[in-house]
């Protein structure tokens, strides 16, 4: 069966806090590996991943995949208050674009 | 920016009640989807949508459940015959290619009395 299991699943940390956000995965037919940040409703779209060891980076959010370990990993730099959100993790698979979703991490950023 | 619009927000219906949640995915997309999120759990996977017809269905996604486009611009998601265990943040997503991201709506919330 298809999983994605994410680690830590919640976290607290204070403002300018370095913090890694873990995602790992079983999936046949991997396509590519997407973060999004849920806030209330809707996750929007972070990073897409589909090669190995290349980092893509936004601001001070940077991401990288390990296709051989099956891992991914989310960095946020200098925390603050408005990085207090879930992070979902999820794998793009088969020919259908179906995502299988992590259960997400809670992190919760203090002033 | 474009955007994925959903309505309603939030519905509140009796079990065994009828209830349709729309969606209008971004105008360029071909590619759209339901997911669904129960309080507390993950994001599900429901159905997939691509020339007007299913690609794919998870499970959940059993009789009762129904998707359509029924012009060029919305795409529904119809529950016959709802249960208490439907009560979920329906999320409807587009994209423009199958292995391109997905964009999410806000999400419609149900509530099944």
């Amino acid at each position: 069966e298809d999983k994605v299991v994410q680690s830590p699943l919640s976290l607290v940390v204070h403002e300018g806090d370095t913090v890694t956000l873990n995602c790992s995965y079983e999936v046949t037919n991997f396509r590519s590996l997407l973060w999004y940040k849920q806030e209330k409703k809707a996750p929007t779209f972070l990073f897409m991943l589909t090669s190995s060891g290349i980092e893509k980076k936004s601001g001070r959010l940077s991401s990288i995949l390990d296709k051989k370990e099956l891992f991914s990993i989310l960095n946020i730099t200098a925390t603050q208050t408005g990085d207090s959100a879930v992070y979902l993790c999820a794998v793009l698979s088969s020919n259908t674009g179906k995502l299988i979703f992590g259960q997400g991490t809670t992190l919760q950023v203090k002033p | 920016e474009p955007e994925v619009t959903q309505t309603p927000s939030h519905q509140v219906t009796q079990m065994g009640q009828e209830v349709i949640l729309r969606c209008v995915p971004i105008s360029n997309h071909l590619y759209f989807y339901w997911y669904r999120q129960i309080l507390g759990q993950k994001v599900e996977f429901l159905v997939s949508f691509y020339n007007n017809e299913i690609s794919e269905k998870s499970e959940i996604f059993d009789d009762q459940f129904s998707v359509e486009r029924p012009d060029g611009s919305n795409f529904t998601l119809k529950i016959r015959s709802t249960k208490l265990e439907d009560s979920a943040m329906y999320f409807c997503a587009s994209s423009n290619r199958v292995t391109g991201e997905l964009f999410f709506g806000e999400g419609s919330r149900l509530t099944v009395l």
